[in-house]
């Protein structure tokens, strides 16, 4: 089962424009990743935010964690076509390293 | 370093045959994840390993399905026999405990069952 449940399932924009993207989780967590996966390639690490970080910015990437609400927001601000991929939050579930992935979000950066 | 190396990068196989899939993670990870992926169900963590043991297959759907670690860097993922509901980007990742969590996905596996 998914943890963590992305929202828009699909966002296009245009370059230059910020795009944000959003992930509500289910259960307690002690940190929240997100992930970039470009066509028919594997997932990359894009950020990591802990239980007790509010905020966490990394280039032009801003994520936040309201863990009172369960959710997180990923922030590209000024985006470029190369951003358009799809997205994930991952959030540990059972113990140990053990991450679960969300439906993800599909980003289309238009010139 | 060359990151999770996976291979075939795509196979194509008839219904019944034996599907092997190869995964060589980064030197010094510890941790080995099998996932697959598919538009309907989307990412599925089918087991991992820690240092070459199995830890947790909950995930992996029938017994048609084996994970093998027998070092640190070498690790397999049999389907036998497969079936065209199987057919599935599969990915192998790869963590070090230190690094928080954070997982080195390779390239995938795009399997398709006829």
């Amino acid at each position: 089962s998914q943890q963590g449940e992305e929202d828009p399932q699909a966002l296009s924009i245009q370059e230059g424009e910020n795009a944000t993207m959003n992930c509500s989780y289910k259960t307690s967590i002690n940190n929240l990743q997100w992930y970039r996966q470009n066509s028919g390639r594997g997932l990359v690490h894009l950020i990591l935010i802990r239980s007790n970080e509010r905020e966490k910015h990394s280039g032009r990437l801003r994520v936040t964690l309201d863990t009172s609400k369960k959710s997180s927001s990923l922030l590209i601000t000024a985006s470029r076509a190369a951003d358009t991929a799809s997205y994930f939050c991952a959030t540990p579930g059972g113990g140990g390293n053990k991450l679960t992935f969300g439906t993800g979000t599909q980003l289309k950066v238009e010139l | 370093d060359a990151g999770v190396i996976q291979s075939p990068r795509h196979e194509v196989t008839e219904m019944g045959q034996e599907v092997t899939l190869r995964c060589k993670p980064i030197s010094g990870h510890d941790y080995l994840f099998w996932y697959r992926q598919t538009m309907m169900r989307g990412l599925e963590l089918l087991i991992y390993f820690n240092n070459n043991v199995p830890i947790d297959d909950s995930g992996m759907p029938e017994d048609r399905f084996s994970a093998k670690m027998p070092n640190a860097s070498f690790s397999t993922l049999k389907i036998q026999p497969s079936e065209p509901r199987d057919s599935a980007v599969y990915f192998c990742a790869s963590s070090f405990v230190s690094s928080g969590e954070k997982l080195f996905f390779g390239s995938g596996t795009q399997l398709s069952v006829l």
